[in-house]
């Protein structure tokens, strides 16, 4: 069955300490990997489309990276606004609508 | 920049009231999603339409309906409410794939999303 796990659910940071949220999926046909962010009370925002193992994208403090079981969102000496939660989300080959979400990991950066 | 409009940010209905919540997108996307976001269990697929007038259910399509009339716009019919839709329900939109963009995979644009409790 496919499915989409991020880990951890949540995860507090004080300024300026890196970490990594993962993102584990299981998918017959890969055709992209998402990731979103998702400020509270909002819709989730468009970050990376990762589409093959190896690949990987920059945007200011963030770089997200792909392996054939896993994607990782890697945060380089973040800020509170970097405070969201960030949602992965995998498309597989066989249906134009078939888009399946993690429930998310909640960053919380502390001043 | 591409805009989803949600008519409602926040909506407050009775048990049994047929509900309608509204998607409108303004960059002619032939694809329009409906989804409900609950705590732990991440976004779910409820329809998705991928022409005027064609619609694929998703994963929990009980106790919805949907219309597209239009290009531009999706809306998601809650026929009886009940107090188990209480939640935040999310209109998205993106391009059709065909030819070489059948290939790749492109993203979702998320409207603000509309908050809906049902007493």
């Amino acid at each position: 069955e496919d499915q989409v796990t991020q880990s951890p659910e949540a995860l507090r940071l004080q300024e300026g300490e890196s970490s990594s949220l993962n993102c584990s999926y299981t998918v017959s046909g890969l055709r992209g990997l998402f990731w979103y962010r998702q400020d509270p009370g909002k819709g989730p925002e468009f970050l990376f489309t990762l589409y093959s193992a190896g690949e990987e994208k920059e945007k200011e403090r963030l770089k997200a990276t792909l392996t054939k079981k896993e994607s990782f969102l890697h945060i380089t000496a973040p800020k509170p606004e970097d405070s969201a939660t960030y949602l992965c989300a995998v498309h597989r080959y066989s249906s134009a609508s078939k888009i399946i979400f993690g429930s998310g990991t909640r960053l919380s950066i502390r001043p | 920049d591409v805009k989803v409009t949600q008519s409602s940010r926040y909506l407050v209905k009775r048990t049994g009231e047929k509900v309608f919540l509204e998607c409108v997108q303004d960059m002619d996307h032939e694809n329009m999603f409906w989804y409900r976001q609950d705590p732990g269990l991440g976004l779910r697929l409820i329809y998705f339409s991928y022409d005027v007038k064609m619609k694929e259910k998703g994963d929990i399509p009980e106790g919805y309906s949907v219309s597209r009339e239009k290009k531009e716009r999706f809306s998601l019919i809650l026929e009886s409410a009940s107090t188990n839709q209480t939640s935040m329900y999310l209109c998205a939109s993106r391009p059709g794939t065909v030819g070489w963009s059948a290939l790749v995979s492109e993203k979702l644009f998320f409207g603000s999303g509309t908050q809906l409790s049902v007493l």
